[in-house]
């Protein structure tokens, strides 16, 4: 069963704190995304990563950090920095992000609480 | 940069009647995706557009790809509980720049 997973689905942390959310795929894509949501505002971009060991920042990185040691997983550090981290976190990827076909695969999501 | 406008923001219609989402790009766009998203979902694709004027149907659901690559827009004939959701488009630009518009919530009345 091909797709993306993220977890965990619901998180809480206390104000301060870094955590990591993680998104792992088996779709053999290429180019991995990080979106925030929050009511009203629609999807933004926060990082994206279009090969292994390369990513670059997206409209809002600030107070974000990302790794991409592995084609399959491209984990997202939300850390102290970040001043209003409450938000629903998605995960997306692209077969590769300079085809002209670029559907994006979107995991569940990760709902993040910041006590 | 790339802005992309989506209206209306909310949208509530009887079950039965039309609806209709609009999207205009700030810049010309090399394609145009559509995307819904269930209460409590996550986006899922609808389809890609591609070409100046290009229209595509599914089912009930028509997507429109303007002819200066600018606006889209995407109408469901005889809306159905099932409809209810978040519509989002989702313009390529530049440097293959992705950027979703800010969404239309569809609330369907039975």
């Amino acid at each position: 069963d091909g797709g993306i997973t993220q977890s965990p689905k619901y998180l809480f942390r206390k104000e301060g704190q870094n955590v990591t959310l993680s998104c792992e795929q088996n779709l053999n894509h290429d180019a991995m995304y990080w979106y925030r949501q929050d009511p009203g505002q629609g999807l933004r971009l926060i990082y994206y990563s279009q090969i292994v060991n390369d990513f670059q920042k997206g409209d809002i990185a600030e107070g974000y950090s990302v790794s991409r040691e592995k084609k399959e997983s491209f984990p997202l550090t939300v850390t102290s920095a970040q001043k209003n981290p409450t938000a629903f976190y998605l995960c997306a990827s692209t077969l590769s992000a300079g085809s002209s076909y670029n559907e994006q695969f979107f995991g569940p999501g990760t709902r993040l609480t910041v006590l | 940069g790339q802005q992309v406008m989506q209206i209306p923001q909310y949208q509530h219609v009887q079950e039965g009647e039309d609806f209709t989402t609009y999207c205009n790009s700030s810049t010309t766009l090399s394609n145009i995706q559509w995307y819904k998203q269930r209460p409590g979902g996550h986006p899922v694709f609808l389809i890609q557009l591609v070409k100046s004027g290009e229209v595509k149907k599914q089912k009930r659901l028509t997507f429109q790809f303007g002819e200066a690559k600018k606006n889209s827009s995407l109408h469901i004939t005889a809306t159905q509980t099932t409809d209810v959701g978040t519509y989002f488009c989702a313009g390529t630009g530049g440097y293959q720049k992705v950027t979703f518009g800010i969404g239309t919530k569809l609330q369907v009345i039975p």
